[in-house]
């Protein structure tokens, strides 16, 4: 079985804020890891993701998240909000065996303040 | 370029009545996905499918229908037993069923009203 959980349904920072989106997983096995972002009224783009190797994984528009086995986390982090950070974030987990069948945490929503 | 197409994007409907979701991609991928989206909560299950001709139900099926008769397409049916149909349904796509290391690719999102 697998399961996320992504702490703070909502997220606010100030611009030029660091940004830090909390994800934590729970797998069976070794998990496959991605972060995706939603905005509004469209669908789902990926961000990065973690699969092996490296666990300080680098994605679009300046986004990193580390895998942290031991503590069975995923944060997304960013260094400096831009205005165009505003979405909605998505942790997910997949499997080898369960391949395909992408558990989604329930989002975060993240506000930029000016 | 390539990518997921889903039409319409806004579809309202009277209660009772069935009604189909589209979804087309041009990405060569094996396997889709349709998944339903709630507010406040994270995307649900409903149908995928690996290969032409075959498609497996996922977590929240009932009152929903798939088919798969080829490898772009994968049309979506919402159902009158569906008790809950008001939502944002999405569409996606990946590589290959067995390559869990595969992203999904989404299609934009059709947003179905039901009164």
């Amino acid at each position: 079985a697998q399961s996320v959980t992504q702490l703070g349904s909502h997220v606010s920072v100030s611009e030029g804020a660091l940004v830090l989106l909390r994800c934590n997983y729970s797998s069976s096995v070794p998990p496959y890891l991605f972060w995706y972002v939603q905005y509004p009224n469209q669908g789902l783009q990926l961000l990065l993701k973690y699969t092996t190797g490296a666990t300080l994984v680098k994605g679009i528009n300046g986004f990193e998240a580390e895998f942290k086995k031991s503590e069975t986390s995923f944060h997304l982090t960013k260094p400096s909000a831009h205005m165009s950070d505003a979405a909605e974030y998505f942790c997910a987990v997949t499997s080898n065996t369960n391949a395909g069948k992408s558990t989604f945490g329930d989002g975060t929503t993240l506000t930029v303040k000016p | 370029d390539g990518g997921i197409t889903q039409s319409p994007k806004y579809l309202f409907r009277k209660e009772g009545q069935n009604v189909t979701l589209s979804c087309e991609q041009n990405l060569n991928h094996d396997a889709m996905y349709w998944y339903r989206q709630d507010p406040g909560q994270g995307l649900r299950l409903i149908y995928y499918s690996q290969i032409v001709n075959d498609f497996q139900k996922g977590d929240i099926a009932e009152g929903y229908s798939v088919s798969r008769e080829k490898k772009e397409s994968f049309p979506l049916t919402v159902t009158s037993a569906q008790k809950n149909p008001t939502a944002f349904y999405l569409c996606a796509s990946s590589e290959s069923w067995t390559g869990a290391n595969s992203p999904l690719h989404f299609g934009n999102g059709t947003r179905l009203t039901v009164t």
